[in-house]
């Protein structure tokens, strides 16, 4: 079975960094692209960023541009996301989300449980 | 950047269908993707490429797409499709390359 596990989440002030991590098995992980998928509290799913199988192409929605990075290790089967300058409206629960195509236009297949990041003095 | 619209809350007695539109501005050219998320849980794709099933949905839910609007549809409808549902598409001149839907409330009567 596809297990997609988040972790690193938690209260932080703002203008601090957290990285979050999703440990994955079940699947070849660098046959795959991933993505990171956020929902506030009570709110709608937004898209966060993404990164192909090898790593070498990378995405971020505008809202988080400049501030996050995405990063895999595929040797550990597992994804990454730094985050800095962390404000309160990146707080939600944030969802590790597996490719279903092998190209950027596509969908997600398969979601982690989420890693809730709290973002409060 | 592309918008796409639900409509928030869709009512549905046990056994009869229900319809889930999603508007957007020439939808019928993207591809559509749909999402199903109960109450504390993670989404759960329902329905790809408009109309393609994964495996383990059962065939009582079906997609469409066509001009400005998408559609998901759910036959004889059962207590536990009561959730929220997402549509999806790739969107490379947004400033989300995956743009979801407002989400969808459907609520079994």
């Amino acid at each position: 079975d596809v297990q997609l596990v988040e972790s690193g989440g938690g209260v932080i002030r703002p203008g601090g960094s957290l990285r979050l991590s999703c440990a994955t098995s079940g699947f070849t992980f660098d046959d795959y692209g991933m993505s990171w998928v956020r929902q506030a509290p009570g709110k709608g799913l937004e898209w966060v960023s993404g990164i192909n199988w090898t790593g070498g192409s990378t995405g971020y929605a505008d809202s988080v541009k400049g501030r996050f990075t995405i990063s895999r290790d595929n040797a550990k089967n597992s994804l990454y996301l730094q985050m800095s300058s962390l404000r309160a409206d990146d707080t939600a629960l944030y969802y590790c989300a597996r490719w279903g195509g092998s190209s950027w236009n596509n969908w997600f297949d398969s979601w982690g449980q989420g890693t809730l990041v709290t973002v409060s003095s | 950047s592309y918008v796409l619209t639900q409509p928030p809350s869709v009512s549905v007695a046990p056994g009869k269908t229900a319809r889930i539109t999603c508007g957007g501005n020439n939808i019928g050219s993207k591809s559509v993707h749909w999402y199903q998320q109960k109450p504390g849980q993670a989404p759960v794709l329902v329905i790809y490429y408009d109309s393609d099933r994964p495996s383990g949905i059962p065939e009582r839910f079906s997609g469409s797409n066509s001009g400005n609007t998408a559609t998901l549809t759910i036959s004889r409808v059962e207590a536990g499709d009561e959730a929220d549902y997402y549509c999806q598409v790739w969107d490379r001149s947004s400033d989300h390359l995956y743009v979801f839907g407002t989400g969808t409330k459907v609520t079994v009567l």
